[in-house]
Order: structure tokens, then C-alpha cells, then sequence
């Protein structure tokens, strides 16, 4: 089975300092891979995801991650964080052989970020 | 931008008692999840939907737990007689399409709090 890792549970961080997100997953086959975003009393979004091609992808408001196959990682990272970016950040994975698609999640980050 | 809806947004109930949570996925979407996390812990896949049935469940889904398409907007789990481990955030999800390269979409979440 998969198994998610996000190393950091809670990080606080003052406006534009820089963000990096641990996420580490195990599995034997080939994954997809996703971040997650849950701002206060809202839903969970997309941030971004990796399927194939350039390692580095980029997602919406300035979120980028890079994923290591070698180290099994998808880390997420924003070089300058606002106070809007206050939530809550799960990385998630796919079995790219799955034909219905479950997710397998982290615990979560909460970042919260000070004005 | 259309949205999956979950209702109510927080559920209290005593133990034994039975609840049902409801969703309302993205009216085009065919393939439908359920995810709970309980407080501190990961998010976790219980059940797929799909054409009227289950696709998968995880070793979560007990025979206490049962999901229902009852019309054709609404996605429901019930919990037959909930027990205090069942307190959680329950995420309601939906997709066009299955597979690993399909977007899930979630719902804001239903806590339930089983006293």
C-alpha cells in the first residue's frame, strides 16, 4: 500500500520569506502526484500535480514542487509566502496503475504565515 | 465555477445513533469518494462510487458504513450506529472521469463529533 509522509506538521513563517513542504511517499510502482490546498472553512483544491515530463511543475499562486525519484519525494515550494497562503497542505499520490483513481494523503501541513 | 456542497457542516451526535452525511457532487461528474481525517492523523480514502455501485472501499468501510446515490443530484454516507472513533472530517469528492490522471474535486467537509 502507499504510504504519504509529510515531515513538517505545523510551520509559521513571517510575509516573503521562503516555503519548502516535505512530502515522501513509498511505493514500488509509478505514481502521480498531487498537492492539495485547504484555506480556512473552505474546500480542498488543487494546487498542482505531476504526471510525466519536467520534474518542476508549477501550480497556481506562485506554488511550485519538484519531484526526486530517487528520494521519493514531491516537496512544494513558493519563494515569498503572504498571508493569504494561511492553510492547510496535503500531498497526495496515485497509483498510475489504479483505474478508479483513490488518493492516498499526508496528514498535512498547516502553514500559518504573520503579517 | 461549479462546486461539490456538503451538508451539514458539523454534525454532533451520541454514540449508537445513526447519521447520515450528505453530499452534492459536480453535476456532470460520474465517479463519486468519501475520505475522513480524524483529528491529527492523515486523510484516508473509504469508499468509490460508480453507475450505482461501490468500486472500492478501504478495510475502513465496515458494514456500518453504507453509501447511496438516492436521486440524482445527492451522494450519501450513513453511518448505521456511530461510535466515538468515528469522529472526524468527513470529505465528500467527485470526478468526470476515473482513473490516476483524473481531478478530484472535494467538498468543504462535514465534521462529525460522536459524544
Amino acid at each position: 500500500a502507499q504510504s504519504v509522509s509529510q515531515h513538517n506538521h505545523h510551520v509559521i513563517l513571517s510575509e516573503a520569506a521562503s516555503l519548502e513542504l516535505g512530502c515522501n511517499y513509498s511505493y514500488g510502482g509509478t505514481v502521480n502526484l498531487f498537492w492539495y490546498v485547504q484555506y480556512p472553512g473552505q474546500h480542498l483544491q488543487l494546487l498542482l500535480k505531476y504526471f510525466s515530463g519536467d520534474p518542476l511543475v508549477k501550480g497556481i499562486k506562485g506554488f511550485e514542487a519538484e519531484f526526486i525519484k530517487s528520494k521519493f519525494s514531491f516537496n512544494l515550494r513558493k519563494p515569498s509566502v503572504q498571508w493569504s497562503d494561511t492553510a492547510e497542505y496535503f500531498c497526495a499520490v496515485k497509483d498510475r496503475g489504479s483505474t478508479l483513481g483513490r488518493l492516498y494523503f499526508g496528514r498535512g501541513t498547516q502553514l500559518t504565515v504573520w503579517p | 465555477e461549479p462546486e461539490v456542497t456538503q451538508t451539514p457542516s458539523h454534525q454532533v451526535t451520541q454514540m449508537g445513533q445513526e447519521v447520515i452525511l450528505r453530499c452534492v457532487p459536480i453535476s456532470n461528474h460520474l465517479y463519486f469518494y468519501w475520505y475522513r481525517q480524524i483529528l491529527g492523523q492523515k486523510v484516508e480514502f473509504l469508499v468509490s462510487f460508480y453507475n450505482n455501485e461501490i468500486s472500492e472501499k478501504s478495510e475502513i468501510f465496515d458494514d456500518q458504513f453504507s453509501v447511496e446515490r438516492p436521486d440524482g443530484s445527492n451522494f450519501t454516507l450513513k453511518i448505521r450506529s456511530t461510535k466515538l472513533e468515528d469522529s472526524a472530517m468527513y470529505f465528500c469528492a467527485s470526478s468526470e472521469l476515473a482513473g490516476a490522471y483524473n481531478e478530484q474535486f472535494f467538498g468543504p467537509g462535514t465534521r462529525l463529533t460522536v459524544l
